[in-house]
């Protein structure tokens, strides 16, 4: 069965700074791989995924994220961050169509001025 | 995602009642989701559907029930409720894959917090 794992429960990042949050997966084949942001009393939303083809996917809000199998990993990017990125981040993995998403334990981000 | 609304949005109630979370979609997706959201344990799934006469347990079944009342329509209910299931109780829906592809993206409601006395 799949596994994914964040291992940073909490990040804090100045404003203005680069960010990278880490997923590192556990899959015998290619996985499909998600990131989902989580802002204070919402549900999750999409920011990305990765099916196959090119290993580095744009998402919204400005985030991207790269897949390395060599690593197992699927780490999410932004190159500056905003105030309004402080949230609950969430990566998560798909195998086989007839299991749901794994996900991970999710990355608190608090942004400071 | 307004596609996916959960009832009520927050809900406190006493030890031993019968409590009853309704989700509705209108997105058209077969696959619907429960889960828990607890601090520092992530998303945990109760109970999944991926069609109207499908039902299966997640990682935290017990204590728990769902019904699937149609394709856009998935309850929960907590047969004798307890402190400790307090959480943050999501809902979600995905699309069924088609092909050769695998899981497709989740689209989750807001959220019901329910609170257990």
């Amino acid at each position: 069965a799949q596994s994914v794992t964040q291992p940073d429960i909490h990040i804090t990042v100045s404003e203005g700074a680069s960010l990278e949050l880490r997923c590192n997966y556990s899959y015998g084949a290619t996985p499909y791989l998600f990131w989902y942001v989580q802002s204070p009393g919402q549900g999750l939303q999409l920011l990305l995924k990765y099916f196959s083809g090119d290993t580095l996917v744009q998402g919204i809000k400005g985030f991207e994220a790269e897949f390395k199998r060599s690593q197992s990993s699927f780490n999410l990017r932004k190159p500056s961050v905003h105030w309004s990125d402080a949230a609950e981040y969430f990566c998560a993995v798909g195998a086989v169509s007839n299991t749901p998403l794994v996900f991970g334990k999710g990355t608190r981000l608090s942004v400071i001025a | 995602d307004a596609d996916v609304t959960q009832t009520p949005r927050n809900r406190i109630t006493k030890t031993g009642k019968r409590i009853m979370l309704e989700c509705s979609q209108t997105k058209g997706h077969d696959r619907m989701y429960w889960y828990r959201q607890d601090p520092g344990l992530g998303l945990r799934l109760i109970y999944y559907s991926f069609d109207v006469k499908d039902i299966n347990k997640g990682e935290i079944s017990d204590g728990y029930s769902v019904s699937r009342q149609a394709q856009a329509k998935f309850s929960l209910s907590l047969e004798s409720a307890i402190p400790n299931q307090t959480a943050l109780y999501f809902c979600a829906t995905s699309d069924t894959p088609s092909g050769a592809l695998g899981n497709q993206p989740q689209h989750f409601g807001d959220g019901t917090r329910l609170s257990i006395l």
